[in-house]
């Protein structure tokens, strides 16, 4: 079983249109975050909730909305997609980040492509 | 403020050479240090991992010490092989558990 699996894999869709990128763990963890990789593979957190609250939430547009339904689910919601949106997003999840040297676990990501 | 920076590359090797991979940070108190390897069209995955000052972590021949004095964990490596043609990435978990950074990612790849 795959532990922290997303959905979509690929996404291409227009400049304007709203999606959502689905993000599930079967780890049992507390806490989920959602990445963000640009094409220079900079890899930069956007989100991390923990049991269902926002613990963090990075300088992102507001067109970024994550939904969490449980602890087992965080969901990345984005309205009026831009360009500059185009990245591969990733999810992940990790039991307690405040647990010294806690390990996160990565889904495979979502390559979104906006035209 | 927190922050990890380590080398840029790419970084090409024949198989069986050294690798060294350099990475330093910045931080308050007395952050977990971690690299993670990302495969070709995967996610992210913890390649090894230190909590403390002097900490060595090691997994699959790779190695990398924390270094308070200078505050590195460079990763190292004695003989690599094609399969370990990835992005590697250092990364620093904040020991209040709320700050995540990750390096810019190093590409390697080795030829045969």
């Amino acid at each position: 079983d795959t532990a922290v699996s997303q959905t979509p894999k690929y996404l291409v869709t227009q400049m304007g249109n709203d999606k959502s990128i689905k993000c599930e763990q079967n780890l049992g963890h507390d806490t989920m975050y959602w990445y963000k990789q640009d094409s220079k593979k900079f890899l930069k957190i956007m989100f991390s909730y923990n049991n269902k609250e926002l613990i963090i939430n990075e300088t992102v547009p507001n067109r970024f909305s994550p939904k969490s339904p449980d602890k087992a689910h965080l969901n990345l919601h984005i309205n009026s997609l831009e360009l500059g949106d185009s990245a591969v997003y990733f999810c992940a999840s990790s039991q307690d980040p405040r647990d010294i040297g806690e390990t996160q676990y990565f889904g495979p990501g979502t390559r979104l492509l906006v035209l | 403020g927190n922050s990890v920076t380590q080398m840029e590359g790419p970084v090409t090797l024949s198989e069986e050479a050294f690798l060294t991979i350099n990475c330093t940070y910045t931080a308050t108190g007395y952050p977990s240090l971690f690299w993670y390897v990302q495969y070709p069209g995967e996610g992210l995955q913890l390649l090894l991992k230190a909590t403390k000052a002097d900490d060595k972590g090691s997994n699959k021949g790779f190695e990398a010490t924390y270094r308070k004095e200078t505050t590195s964990f460079h990763l190292e490596k004695g003989s690599v092989q094609v399969s370990d043609s990835a992005v590697y990435f250092c990364a620093l978990i904040s020991n209040t558990g709320n700050q995540f950074y990750f390096g810019t990612g190093t590409s390697l790849t080795v030829i045969p």
